[in-house]
Formats: structure tokens, sequence, C-alpha cells
């Protein structure tokens, strides 16, 4: 594998499921991204964990929970969801000190359904 | 608060130039970022600014005026493959943010 990858592909669940959502880099990467991409919405950052700290969390309704237990794994978990949280989640990651600009590496996205 | 317009969609023709203007206005400005997505696909980086000037790299080029908080992306010989969302993006120091656009749909016909 290389790269960022994302599984699920594609997820449908129901408002009271709970479901993780995974996201793996193989770069080498010390920072990692969570975005939500909705049509016709500019991407959101979602949350940001450098060196496996959480270092922005931007309002983010506490039915999404992160976890980051090293440094070239992401999760996402989901529980009673909404159905406007429907969406493509976006995995990303760099490399960088705080404050330089750096390339993000984006993984393919999971497209989520709630129903 | 922080905030990126860029046009929603352009046509342009096969083998033509088109340029993708973004304007930000941003605390904490530290550099400027474009992307491409196509349909169901990942957005792929395609080039930065950080400093004011031009960037060429092959056929893309960016463009970053941080006074008029201005930037533009232009592609040359345009090619159906470039259809796709450009995304415009600002970086701001301090959590290696990125804050985007809705991005602008391009569409390159025959």
């Amino acid at each position: 594998e290389t790269g960022v990858t994302q599984t699920p592909r594609h997820l449908v669940m129901g408002m009271t499921n709970k479901k993780s959502l995974k996201c793996e880099q193989h770069l080498g990467h010390n920072a990692m991204y969570w975005y939500k991409q909705s049509a016709k919405k500019p991407l959101e950052l979602m949350f940001v964990y450098s060196l496996e700290e959480r270092v922005e969390n931007n309002s983010v309704p506490s039915r999404f929970s992160p976890e980051c237990p090293n440094s070239s794994h992401l999760f996402l978990h989901l529980h009673t969801l909404q159905p406007e949280d429907s969406a493509l989640y976006l995995c990303a990651s760099s490399q960088g000190g705080q404050g330089a600009p750096v390339e993000q590496y984006f993984g393919p996205g999971t497209r989520l359904t709630v129903t | 608060g922080q905030n990126i317009d860029q046009p929603t969609e352009m046509t342009a023709t096969e083998g033509a130039i088109v340029q993708i203007n973004c304007t930000y206005q941003t605390s904490g400005f530290n550099g400027l970022f474009w992307y491409q997505q196509h349909a169901g696909e990942a957005p792929t980086f395609l080039s930065y600014n950080v400093l004011d000037g031009l960037e060429e790299k092959g056929r893309f080029s960016s463009f970053l005026s941080r006074s008029k908080g201005y930037s533009y992306l232009l592609l040359k010989e345009l090619q159906m493959k470039d259809s796709a969302s450009y995304l415009c993006a600002a970086f701001t120091g301090g959590g290696n943010k990125l804050t985007f656009g809705t991005g602008t749909q391009l569409k390159v016909e025959l």
C-alpha cells in the first residue's frame, strides 16, 4: 500500500448505529487530519493530530470521536449520527513543523450515508 | 473569520488557456495552495505559493499577491482530463490548518 488509504470506501448506517472510519498513511508523516466534504460546500476541517496529539477540534459535534493510536493510523468513531452528516469524509496527512506551509496528501475518502 | 472565494464553474476549450481566480481573507495567512479533485477521487496537490509572484510547474502555474489577497491558477494547453474541480486553500500557521474554498468546477470541451 502506498500513500493514504481509507476504509471502508462506502458506508450506509442508521442513526442508532455505531461505526468507525479508518485511515492509514504510509508516508512517514507526523500529522493527520479529518475533513468533511458535503455537496456545494468547502472542505471542512474537523480534527488535526500532530505527533499523535489532537491540536485542532473545529467545533465538531461529540457524535464524532477521533482516535490516533500512532502516527500512521487515524480513526473516526461515529455514533447516533444525523442524516445531515451524510458526506464524503476525507483523511489527509502531512510532514513538517508547526507554522510552515506543507502539502497535505489526501486519501480517497469514505462516502457515508446516514439513513 | 476565514473567507475564500472562487468561481463555481468555468468552461474552456481543449488546447486553450484558462485562469481560475481565488480571493481570500484570512488571519495568520502563511501560503496559498491549489488542489485538483476529479469526481469521486481524492484531492491531489498542484502547487503552492508563499511569496508574491508566479510559480510554474509544467502546464500549471500559480500566482499570489499577498497585499491584494488574490491568487490564480493558470492552466495551459488544456486537455480533456483537466476537467475537474480546482480547490483554492489558504494555509494559516499554528496548527497546519488549510481553509478551502468551495472549488471551481472546470469543464473542458472539444
